[in-house]
């Protein structure tokens, strides 16, 4: 079975430009997961999807940051303009469904630097 | 708000002995699950071991088992007979099931994780 697919693997910007990041689910995953890792830090959720909707975005940075899941399976994050400290890498996670007993399965990661 | 700490940053541990990394956690609820994710260098994260709050039975997989302290609110993980496949980082995680019960997400909030070296 495939993993989480994740691209690009890395990126280098300049502040305020844009980035755009794409993630591709393990095949019949409903639930879809964004999350930040700072390093010296675990990752943190910015946005959950169930399909197509959101479940949570209340850590995603409205003002640069969106993300879309158009069909409910690939997904899309997006960074514009780009500031200093959104230097991380971005994990995508995928689960089969909802649900605390569901494993989160995580893909490489995107790691991005802003100069 | 949920927290979870892990005092160790680094730990190293010579092959075929035992380690034990440590993990505290702050939450108010009683209805939760606990997750100890391996991090190997520029792979991706797999889960190593889940424990339900409920349960009082300590979770064992393989070389890897956990001991959990409900009333203290301890996660520790420990790892026996150690493989050089065992360095990476391990990040000890909480999901609340309240939460999800309330309609919300159910998001993996992590520690900052400890950096495992095994030594030949």
């Amino acid at each position: 079975e495939a993993g989480v697919a994740q691209s690009p693997r890395y990126k280098i910007i300049e502040k305020r430009q844009s980035v755009a990041f794409w993630c591709n689910p393990i095949s019949g995953h409903a639930t879809l997961y964004w999350y930040q890792q700072i390093l010296g830090q675990g990752p943190k959720l910015l946005i959950q999807f169930q399909n197509n909707g959101v479940v949570d975005d209340s850590q995603l940075p409205k003002d640069r940051f969106s993300a879309e899941r158009l069909k409910g399976v690939d997904s899309t994050l997006k960074i514009q303009p780009a500031k200093l400290e959104d230097s991380a890498v971005y994990l995508c996670a995928s689960s089969l469904n909802r649900g605390t007993q569901e494993t989160q399965y995580f893909g490489p990661g995107t790691r991005l630097l802003v100069l | 708000a949920q927290t979870v700490t892990q005092s160790q940053p680094e730990m190293s541990v010579q092959e075929a002995e035992t380690v034990t990394l440590s993990c505290t956690y702050d939450t108010s609820e009683s209805d939760y699950y606990l997750f100890w994710y391996k991090q190997p260098p520029s792979r991706q994260m797999i889960l190593v071991i889940r424990q339900e709050a409920y349960k009082q039975q300590n979770a064992t997989e393989n070389r890897f088992s956990v001991n959990f302290q409900k009333a203290a609110k301890s996660f520790s993980l420990k790892i026996s007979d150690s493989q050089l496949g065992d360095a990476a980082m391990y990040f000890c995680a909480y999901r609340s099931a309240f939460r999800y019960r309330q309609g919300g997400s159910e998001k993996l909030v992590f520690g900052k994780g400890t950096k495992l070296t095994v030594n030949p």
